[in-house]
């Protein structure tokens, strides 16, 4: 019930495209929705955040979109630039304070191409 | 560069030795988390200090040894770690007692066990 299933695991988008990745859970508890963007060599990254109360939210190329009747959300990045080339985690976490807990999605490496 | 500082980047030791990874942060977070990560997989959740007190440990074993002297430091002290243990060990902060704030992860060290 802890799960987060991340899709897809590795995606080649052209430059200017749109990239899609998906994320569904099954704990109703997950209050807290942030998406995390990591560079070889690098730590996580926060990239956007989303509340279940909230069915879209965009920031820049970034849009989360959350349907909280099917338990799933998703990242899209408007006209896709090499430098988005990355994996990226979704993430849910349940909110008690102090000792909150993220759980990830498995992770999609994504690839821009010229 | 991250808020979260970590040092070393980089440690190799032997299956014998004792090493300290060390994690440091001014944000004023009252949080503080020990992630371990392997390639191309998500972080896994070690430990959680909360106000400097340890609340979460993820039946890490006794060879990893966390310690917050302080709202600052957090530190995760090795000891006759297993060539299974190499990874990139990944340190993160967040306020308490404030809904919906992030994880902030710092650049990680990449520990290599000989």
């Amino acid at each position: 019930q802890q799960q987060v299933k991340q899709s897809p695991q590795s995606l080649i988008v052209q430059k200017g495209g749109i990239s899609i990745i998906n994320c569904a859970y099954e704990n109703t508890a997950f209050d807290y929705f942030p998406w995390y963007q990591q560079f070889p060599g690098k730590g996580p990254a926060l990239l956007i955040a989303i509340r279940p109360d909230v069915s879209e939210k965009k920031e820049g190329r970034f849009t989360i979109s959350f349907n909280k009747s099917a338990k799933q959300f998703s990242l899209h990045i408007m006209d896709s630039q090499p430098g988005d080339s990355a994996t990226y985690f979704c993430a849910a976490r349940k909110l008690n304070f102090g000792n909150e807990k993220l759980t990830f999605g498995t992770g999609t490496r994504l690839t821009i191409i010229p | 560069d991250t808020e979260v500082t970590q040092t070393p980047k980089h440690l190799v030791m032997g299956m014998t030795n004792k090493k300290s990874l060390k994690c440091e942060q001014h944000m004023g977070h009252r949080a503080m988390y020990w992630y371990k990560q392997k390639a191309k997989k998500p972080p896994e959740l070690m430990f959680v200090y909360s106000y400097e007190k340890l609340s979460i440990n993820e039946s890490v074993p006794s060879r990893f040894s966390p310690e917050c002297p302080n709202s600052s430091l957090l530190n995760l002290h090795l000891h006759a770690l297993q060539p299974e243990d190499s990874a990139l060990y990944l340190c993160a902060s967040s306020l308490v007692d404030r809904g919906n704030q992030p994880q902030h992860f710092g650049d990680g060290t990449r520990l290599s066990i000989l």
